[in-house]
């Protein structure tokens, strides 16, 4: 099973928007509706985010969103904060009871 | 409150089996539905997802690691076991077990994670 491929890195100043991409294939990312995302900071474990595509677990910010065209998922971030600076990975269903998880993404926020 | 938290040894040699557990709180493995999974992540690099466990005790696991991996629970103590045979120094990562959704397609809680190294 191969790994998601994600931008290494993607950076924004402050209040704009990044957009994170999360290419899968017809056997994982397109083939079902279960692309979650998971925010890590330095020595950190992940933090649960966005889960079935677009849904955001209770105590998410709204400014988190996810959405899936294809074999590629996306996470948006929007009005980015200084705290959003972290790695980020998406993980998907890829048949057969396994998953798979990104090659994950540095946000630096400028 | 659900708490996981990742138990074992810090290091270990290279063809040795590593035994790790996973103490949980705040749910039970008893409960329909519930369902565990073990993660690992090596230095500097991105997270693999390695096996999972259901509340009915089925098992599934890695297609690249499933030769070396076996989970294991005991609903009693509130535990879950992963052990993975001839440990390599490439094997050397973050261990996380985190607890699925109930959907069962994501990881919603996350233990803290236990660094293990091999190394002779």
């Amino acid at each position: 099973q191969s790994a998601l491929i994600q931008p290494r890195s993607v950076s924004g100043s402050p209040g704009q928007s990044v957009t994170i991409s999360c290419i899968g294939t017809s056997s994982d990312v397109g083939g079902y509706n279960y692309v979650s995302w998971y925010q890590q900071h330095p020595g950190k474990a992940p933090k649960f985010m966005i889960y079935d595509v677009n849904k955001r677990p209770s105590g998410v910010p709204d400014r988190f969103s996810g959405s899936k065209s294809g074999n590629t998922a996306s996470l948006i971030i929007s009005g980015l904060q200084a705290e959003d600076e972290a790695d980020y990975y998406c993980f998907s269903y890829a048949g057969s009871y396994t998953y798979v998880f990104g090659t994950g993404t540095t946000v630096t926020v400028l | 409150q659900v708490t996981l938290k990742e138990s074992g040894p810090a290091l270990v040699k290279p063809t040795q089996t590593l035994t790790l557990t996973c103490t949980f709180s705040g749910f039970s493995l008893t409960t329909v539905g519930t369902r565990l999974s073990w993660i690992r992540q090596p230095p500097g690099k991105a997270l693999e997802w390695l096996a999972r466990i259901d509340w009915d005790d089925d098992k599934f696991y890695s297609t690249s690691l499933k030769t070396r991996l076996t989970m294991s629970k005991d609903t009693s103590k509130n535990q879950v076991v992963l052990t993975m045979t001839n440990m390599d120094p490439v094997d050397t990562a973050t261990y996380y077990c985190a607890r699925m959704h109930s959907s069962g397609w994501s990881l919603e809680f996350w233990g803290q994670g236990i660094l293990v190294i091999v190394s002779s």
